[in-house]
Protein backbone atom coordinates (compact mmCIF):
# COMPACT_ATOMS: atom_id res chain seq x y z
CA UNK A 1 0.00 0.00 0.00
CA UNK A 2 1.27 3.36 -0.73
CA UNK A 3 2.06 5.80 1.97
CA UNK A 4 2.87 9.73 2.47
CA UNK A 5 5.63 11.29 4.70
CA UNK A 6 5.51 14.64 5.97
CA UNK A 7 8.50 14.58 8.13
CA UNK A 8 7.86 18.46 9.87
CA UNK A 9 4.76 18.18 12.47
CA UNK A 10 5.12 21.33 13.65
CA UNK A 11 7.21 24.47 12.21
CA UNK A 12 6.93 27.82 13.23
CA UNK A 13 8.37 31.24 11.16
CA UNK A 14 8.36 34.97 11.78
CA UNK A 15 6.60 36.80 8.60
CA UNK A 16 8.66 37.25 5.92
CA UNK A 17 10.47 33.80 6.22
CA UNK A 18 10.94 31.33 3.70
CA UNK A 19 8.69 27.89 3.67
CA UNK A 20 9.54 24.47 2.86
CA UNK A 21 7.26 21.39 3.83
CA UNK A 22 9.16 17.98 2.93
CA UNK A 23 6.42 15.70 1.74
CA UNK A 24 7.48 11.77 0.06
CA UNK A 25 5.54 9.01 -1.25
CA UNK A 26 6.00 5.20 -1.28
CA UNK A 27 4.51 4.03 -4.51
CA UNK A 28 6.52 3.16 -7.25
CA UNK A 29 4.30 4.08 -10.11
CA UNK A 30 2.80 7.03 -11.73
CA UNK A 31 1.09 9.30 -9.22
CA UNK A 32 -0.98 12.73 -8.94
CA UNK A 33 0.21 14.73 -6.52
CA UNK A 34 -1.76 17.38 -4.19
CA UNK A 35 -0.72 20.22 -1.08
CA UNK A 36 -4.24 20.79 0.61
CA UNK A 37 -4.55 23.68 3.32
CA UNK A 38 -6.83 23.71 5.97
CA UNK A 39 -6.99 27.35 7.64
CA UNK A 40 -8.19 27.47 11.63
CA UNK A 41 -11.54 26.08 11.39
CA UNK A 42 -12.23 25.49 8.00
CA UNK A 43 -11.88 22.48 5.43
CA UNK A 44 -9.35 21.61 3.43
CA UNK A 45 -9.04 23.59 -0.05
CA UNK A 46 -6.58 22.99 -2.52
CA UNK A 47 -3.51 24.66 -2.92
CA UNK A 48 -2.01 22.78 -6.21
CA UNK A 49 -1.74 20.07 -8.05
CA UNK A 50 0.57 18.02 -10.15
CA UNK A 51 -0.84 15.33 -12.82
CA UNK A 52 2.07 15.43 -15.67
CA UNK A 53 4.35 18.12 -17.07
CA UNK A 54 6.62 20.77 -15.92
CA UNK A 55 7.62 19.31 -12.49
CA UNK A 56 7.46 22.79 -10.75
CA UNK A 57 3.83 23.99 -10.20
CA UNK A 58 2.77 26.70 -9.10
CA UNK A 59 -0.33 27.53 -6.90
CA UNK A 60 -2.73 29.67 -5.13
CA UNK A 61 -1.25 32.23 -2.70
CA UNK A 62 2.04 32.10 -3.97
CA UNK A 63 2.84 28.71 -3.15
CA UNK A 64 5.22 26.48 -5.25
CA UNK A 65 5.81 22.13 -5.30
CA UNK A 66 8.45 20.54 -6.82
CA UNK A 67 7.80 16.94 -8.38
CA UNK A 68 11.18 15.05 -8.36
CA UNK A 69 10.44 11.81 -9.30
CA UNK A 70 13.94 10.12 -8.48
CA UNK A 71 13.61 11.03 -4.69
CA UNK A 72 9.71 10.50 -5.02
CA UNK A 73 9.22 13.83 -3.22
CA UNK A 74 6.99 16.77 -3.76
CA UNK A 75 8.00 19.73 -1.25
CA UNK A 76 6.50 22.90 -0.98
CA UNK A 77 7.33 26.03 -0.94
CA UNK A 78 6.99 29.89 -0.23
CA UNK A 79 9.39 32.21 -0.57
CA UNK A 80 7.91 34.81 1.86
CA UNK A 81 5.42 33.95 4.17
CA UNK A 82 2.49 36.22 5.71
CA UNK A 83 0.81 35.75 9.08
CA UNK A 84 -2.55 34.28 7.10
CA UNK A 85 -0.21 31.48 6.04
CA UNK A 86 -0.79 30.16 9.69
CA UNK A 87 -2.64 26.70 8.73
CA UNK A 88 -2.28 22.56 8.67
CA UNK A 89 -0.98 21.64 5.62
CA UNK A 90 -1.78 18.02 4.01
CA UNK A 91 0.24 16.30 0.96
CA UNK A 92 -1.55 13.67 -0.47
CA UNK A 93 -0.64 11.34 -3.40
CA UNK A 94 -2.77 8.93 -5.82
CA UNK A 95 -2.45 6.65 -8.28
CA UNK A 96 -2.59 7.98 -11.43
CA UNK A 97 -6.41 7.58 -12.97
CA UNK A 98 -7.41 6.51 -9.46
CA UNK A 99 -9.56 7.66 -7.08
CA UNK A 100 -8.40 7.04 -3.60
CA UNK A 101 -6.04 10.08 -2.08
CA UNK A 102 -3.49 8.74 0.38
CA UNK A 103 -2.83 11.62 2.81
CA UNK A 104 0.35 12.77 5.11
CA UNK A 105 -0.01 13.59 8.82
CA UNK A 106 -0.04 16.92 8.12
CA UNK A 107 2.52 19.80 9.40
CA UNK A 108 1.32 22.85 11.54
CA UNK A 109 2.45 25.96 10.00
CA UNK A 110 2.45 29.14 13.14
CA UNK A 111 3.64 32.64 11.54
CA UNK A 112 4.27 34.98 13.70
CA UNK A 113 3.39 38.61 13.06
CA UNK B 1 -22.93 26.48 -5.87
CA UNK B 2 -23.07 25.54 -2.29
CA UNK B 3 -20.28 22.67 -3.13
CA UNK B 4 -20.32 20.13 -0.45
CA UNK B 5 -22.32 20.41 3.35
CA UNK B 6 -22.35 18.53 6.09
CA UNK B 7 -24.04 18.45 8.75
CA UNK B 8 -24.22 18.29 12.16
CA UNK B 9 -20.93 20.76 12.38
CA UNK B 10 -20.85 19.51 15.91
CA UNK B 11 -22.18 16.34 17.66
CA UNK B 12 -21.69 14.70 21.43
CA UNK B 13 -22.43 10.85 21.63
CA UNK B 14 -22.68 8.85 24.44
CA UNK B 15 -21.47 5.31 23.99
CA UNK B 16 -23.30 2.80 22.48
CA UNK B 17 -25.83 5.38 20.39
CA UNK B 18 -26.48 5.98 16.93
CA UNK B 19 -26.32 8.62 14.62
CA UNK B 20 -25.98 9.54 10.62
CA UNK B 21 -23.67 12.04 9.35
CA UNK B 22 -25.27 14.01 6.62
CA UNK B 23 -23.47 15.36 3.51
CA UNK B 24 -24.75 16.71 0.04
CA UNK B 25 -23.23 17.93 -2.82
CA UNK B 26 -24.43 19.98 -5.38
CA UNK B 27 -21.69 19.55 -8.36
CA UNK B 28 -23.22 16.66 -9.70
CA UNK B 29 -19.92 14.82 -8.75
CA UNK B 30 -20.13 10.50 -9.02
CA UNK B 31 -17.69 10.15 -6.44
CA UNK B 32 -18.02 10.82 -3.19
CA UNK B 33 -15.68 9.78 0.04
CA UNK B 34 -15.92 9.97 3.43
CA UNK B 35 -12.94 10.99 5.80
CA UNK B 36 -11.89 11.17 9.35
CA UNK B 37 -9.34 13.36 10.87
CA UNK B 38 -7.01 12.68 13.79
CA UNK B 39 -4.48 14.93 15.26
CA UNK B 40 -1.15 14.02 13.96
CA UNK B 41 -2.45 10.96 11.06
CA UNK B 42 -3.37 13.26 8.55
CA UNK B 43 -7.23 11.84 6.79
CA UNK B 44 -7.98 7.95 6.50
CA UNK B 45 -10.50 6.82 3.64
CA UNK B 46 -13.45 5.16 5.42
CA UNK B 47 -15.58 4.96 2.56
CA UNK B 48 -16.20 5.75 -1.14
CA UNK B 49 -18.66 5.59 -3.83
CA UNK B 50 -18.31 6.06 -7.97
CA UNK B 51 -21.94 6.32 -8.27
CA UNK B 52 -25.44 6.28 -7.20
CA UNK B 53 -26.00 2.60 -5.42
CA UNK B 54 -22.12 1.60 -5.44
CA UNK B 55 -20.25 1.94 -2.26
CA UNK B 56 -16.67 0.71 -1.19
CA UNK B 57 -14.90 0.26 1.90
CA UNK B 58 -12.02 2.52 2.20
CA UNK B 59 -8.67 2.04 5.09
CA UNK B 60 -10.95 2.53 7.64
CA UNK B 61 -14.65 1.06 7.17
CA UNK B 62 -15.06 -0.42 10.74
CA UNK B 63 -18.19 0.40 12.83
CA UNK B 64 -19.61 2.41 9.75
CA UNK B 65 -22.02 1.61 7.29
CA UNK B 66 -22.61 4.26 3.89
CA UNK B 67 -26.10 4.47 1.64
CA UNK B 68 -25.56 6.29 -1.78
CA UNK B 69 -28.92 6.35 -3.55
CA UNK B 70 -29.25 9.71 -4.98
CA UNK B 71 -26.35 11.31 -6.80
CA UNK B 72 -26.00 14.45 -4.21
CA UNK B 73 -26.27 12.37 -1.20
CA UNK B 74 -23.66 10.46 0.75
CA UNK B 75 -24.43 10.05 4.46
CA UNK B 76 -22.55 7.85 7.37
CA UNK B 77 -24.04 6.22 10.00
CA UNK B 78 -22.37 5.12 13.16
CA UNK B 79 -24.77 2.07 14.88
CA UNK B 80 -23.12 1.95 18.02
CA UNK B 81 -20.72 4.62 18.80
CA UNK B 82 -17.20 4.26 20.39
CA UNK B 83 -14.93 6.42 22.32
CA UNK B 84 -12.67 5.42 19.43
CA UNK B 85 -14.56 7.30 17.16
CA UNK B 86 -14.22 10.50 18.59
CA UNK B 87 -13.04 12.74 15.58
CA UNK B 88 -13.56 15.04 13.08
CA UNK B 89 -15.15 13.89 9.92
CA UNK B 90 -14.86 15.17 6.33
CA UNK B 91 -17.02 14.31 3.43
CA UNK B 92 -15.46 15.08 -0.45
CA UNK B 93 -16.44 14.57 -4.26
CA UNK B 94 -14.75 14.62 -7.13
CA UNK B 95 -16.15 14.43 -10.80
CA UNK B 96 -14.77 11.70 -11.34
CA UNK B 97 -11.44 9.46 -10.97
CA UNK B 98 -8.86 9.72 -13.13
CA UNK B 99 -6.80 12.50 -14.22
CA UNK B 100 -7.40 15.82 -13.99
CA UNK B 101 -9.45 16.36 -11.67
CA UNK B 102 -9.87 16.89 -7.46
CA UNK B 103 -11.69 16.33 -4.46
CA UNK B 104 -13.67 19.21 -3.09
CA UNK B 105 -13.89 18.96 1.05
CA UNK B 106 -16.90 19.96 3.25
CA UNK B 107 -16.79 21.78 6.48
CA UNK B 108 -16.20 18.97 8.49
CA UNK B 109 -18.51 17.44 11.28
CA UNK B 110 -16.48 17.40 14.94
CA UNK B 111 -18.08 14.16 16.56
CA UNK B 112 -17.22 13.51 20.30
CA UNK B 113 -17.96 10.04 21.94
CA UNK B 114 -18.02 10.20 25.94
Amino acid sequence: AQSVSQHNHHVILSEAASLELGCNYSYGGTVNLFWYVQYPGQHLQLLLKYFSGDPLVKGIKGFEAEFIKSKFSFNLRKPSVQWSDTAEYFCAVRKAAGNKLTFGGGTRVLVKP
Amino acid sequence: NAGVTQTPKFRILKIGQSMTLQCTQDMNHNYMYWYRQDPGMGLKLIYYSVGAGITDKGEVPNGYNVSRSTTEDFPLRLELAAPSQTSVYFCASSRTSGTNNEQFFGPGTRLTVL
